[in-house]
């Protein structure tokens, strides 16, 4: 079974500047798919960015990147010039390629809660 | 286009009771999956639904169950609620069943039990 683990219950940032949230994940498997997810104050899980883990180029989503890190598995989202808006829990998910009776499920780390500061 | 919704927003119950929640997928997408997330963790896969079908199923006992409707929309039901039962669920939909499409989440509904 896989494990997801984030290291950083809380962070906080000064708006403007820039954060890294930080992922480590256990799995066996070669292809898989990772995650962040970021989930504001009002509950809602929105999609932040999205990495193949067949793909060597690291993700970029404008102000949100990736530094996928395969053979240490290892996956930190940073986030550039931090608005007070992204002030969020942050969720790293794992996703299998592999068929089996689990479906195409997310697991979930513990999440970091992200405060940027003005 | 629709997002994810689903209802109640909250709900109170007694240990014992029965519950349904539900959740009406986005537009266009056939594939739901439900997910438990306890208090100050991640959430956790209790099943999805494709087509009307069960695809998928975490850990979770068999008092957990499911239906997803012809028009996509879909039920979770808990029988017999036990305090740790008390979370926040959210649903999730997807176009389809491929692995990593993305799942678009609803605002959840948040189950207190007593």
């Amino acid at each position: 079974a896989q494990t997801v683990t984030q290291s950083q219950p809380e962070m906080s940032v000064q708006e403007a500047e820039t954060v890294t949230l930080s992922c480590t994940y256990d799995t066996s498997e070669n292809n898989y798919y990772l995650f962040w997810y970021k989930q504001p104050p009002s509950r809602q899980m929105i999609l932040v960015i999205r990495q193949e883990a067949y793909k060597q180029q690291n993700a970029t989503e404008n102000r949100f990147s990736v530094n996928f890190q395969k053979a240490a598995k290892s996956f930190s989202l940073k986030i550039s010039d931090s608005q007070l808006g992204d002030t969020a829990m942050y969720f790293c998910a794992f996703m299998s390629l592999i068929p089996n009776n689990a479906g195409n499920m997310l697991t979930f780390g513990g999440g970091t809660r992200l405060m940027v500061k003005p | 286009e629709t997002g994810v919704t689903q209802s109640p927003t909250h709900l109170i119950k007694t240990r014992g009771q029965q519950v349904t929640l539900r959740c009406s997928s986005q537009s266009g997408h056939n594939t739901v999956s439900w997910y438990q997330q306890a208090l100050g963790q991640g959430p956790q896969f209790i099943f999805q639904y494709y087509r009307e079908e069960e695809n998928g199923r975490g850990n979770f006992p068999p008092r957990f169950s499911g239906l997803q409707f012809p028009n996509y929309s879909s039920e979770l039901n808990v029988n017999a609620l036990e305090l740790d039962d008390s979370a926040l669920y959210l649903c999730a939909s997807s176009l389809d069943a491929s692995r990593g499409n993305e799942q678009f989440f609803g605002p959840g509904t948040r189950l207190t039990v007593l």
